[in-house]
C-alpha cells in the first residue's frame, strides 16, 4: 500500500538555490516522516512532524504540513553538492501500523 | 556505537538456492521490518515484527519468511518461491510503530 506520493520524481538545481519537494497522502495520519537517502545506502531520518502541527525546522530544513490539503513540503535552502541524494516521506497512520513509504524525489545538486 | 548491521553487502542466488540476510540491531528496538528496493524505487514491505517471537506479512511477502527469536536479531529468507529475487533489502528498526525508523546499509542480492 502506497499512502504517501512525492512531487516531482526528480528535481534539479544549482548550489545556493533552495529545492522544495511535496509529497500527497490519502487518509489520516499522526505524524509524516521525511527521509533521505544516498545512492547505495540505507535511509537516514531527518524530520518528523506531528498532525498537530503545522511547521518544523531543523538546520537548513523547513517541513510543512496542511492535513486539510493531506500534504507536505520539505525545503532546503542553500543547497549544497553533499544534498544530491532521494528524498522519501512516510506516513503514520495509526501508530500501530509500519510507516508508509512514498516513492521518493531524486535531487541532484550541481556545484 | 549503536546501530543497525546487515550483512552480507553482496549477495549472488543460484537458482533453485535459498538464501539468508542478516539483520542486527543493538539499539535496544522491539520493531524491525524489511524492505525490497527496486532500483528508482519505493520501499516495499516485505515482512515486519512488533516484538519478540511475533512478525507480520507485509505487502510482498510472498517468497520471503522471516524469525525473530531474539530482540536484536531479524534474518529475512529469500526462498527458491520468489521468482524475481533481484534487489536491494533494507532492514530497519524502530522503538514501535510509527516512530523513526534506524536502516542499516543494505543487502544487494543478485541472481547468477
Amino acid at each position: 500500500s502506497q499512502q504517501g506520493e512525492e512531487d516531482p520524481q526528480a528535481l534539479s538545481i544549482q548550489e545556493g538555490e533552495n529545492a522544495t519537494m511535496n509529497c500527497s497522502y490519502k487518509t489520516s495520519i499522526n505524524n509524516l516522516q521525511w527521509y533521505r537517502q544516498n545512492s547505495g545506502r540505507g535511509l537516514v531520518h531527518l524530520i518528523l512532524i506531528r498532525s498537530n502541527e503545522r511547521e518544523k525546522h531543523s538546520g537548513r530544513l523547513r517541513v510543512t504540513l496542511d492535513t486539510s490539503k493531506k500534504s507536505s513540503s520539505l525545503l532546503i535552502t542553500a543547497s549544497r553538492a553533499a544534498d544530491t541524494a532521494s528524498y522519501f516521506c512516510a506516513t503514520d497512520d495509526s501508530g500501530n501500523t509500519p510507516l508508509v513509504f512514498g516513492k521518493g524525489t531524486r535531487l541532484s545538486v550541481i556545484a | 556505537d549503536g546501530g543497525i548491521t546487515q550483512s552480507p553487502k553482496y549477495l549472488f542466488r543460484k537458482e533453485g538456492q535459498n538464501v539468508t540476510l542478516s539483520c542486527e540491531q543493538n539499539l535496544n528496538h522491539d520493531a524491525m521490518y524489511w524492505y525490497r528496493q527496486d532500483p528508482g524505487q519505493g520501499l516495499r514491505l516485505i515482512y515486519y515484527s512488533q516484538i519478540v517471537n511475533d512478525f507480520q506479512k507485509g505487502d510482498i511477502a510472498e517468497g520471503y519468511s522471516v524469525s525473530r527469536e531474539k530482540k536484536e536479531s531479524f534474518p529475512l529468507t529469500v526462498t527458491s518461491a520468489q521468482k524475481n529475487p533481484t534487489a536491494f533489502y533494507l532492514c530497519a528498526s524502530s522503538i514501535n510503530s510509527g516512530q523513526p525508523q534506524h536502516f542499516g546499509d543494505g543487502t544487494r542480492l543478485s541472481i547468477l
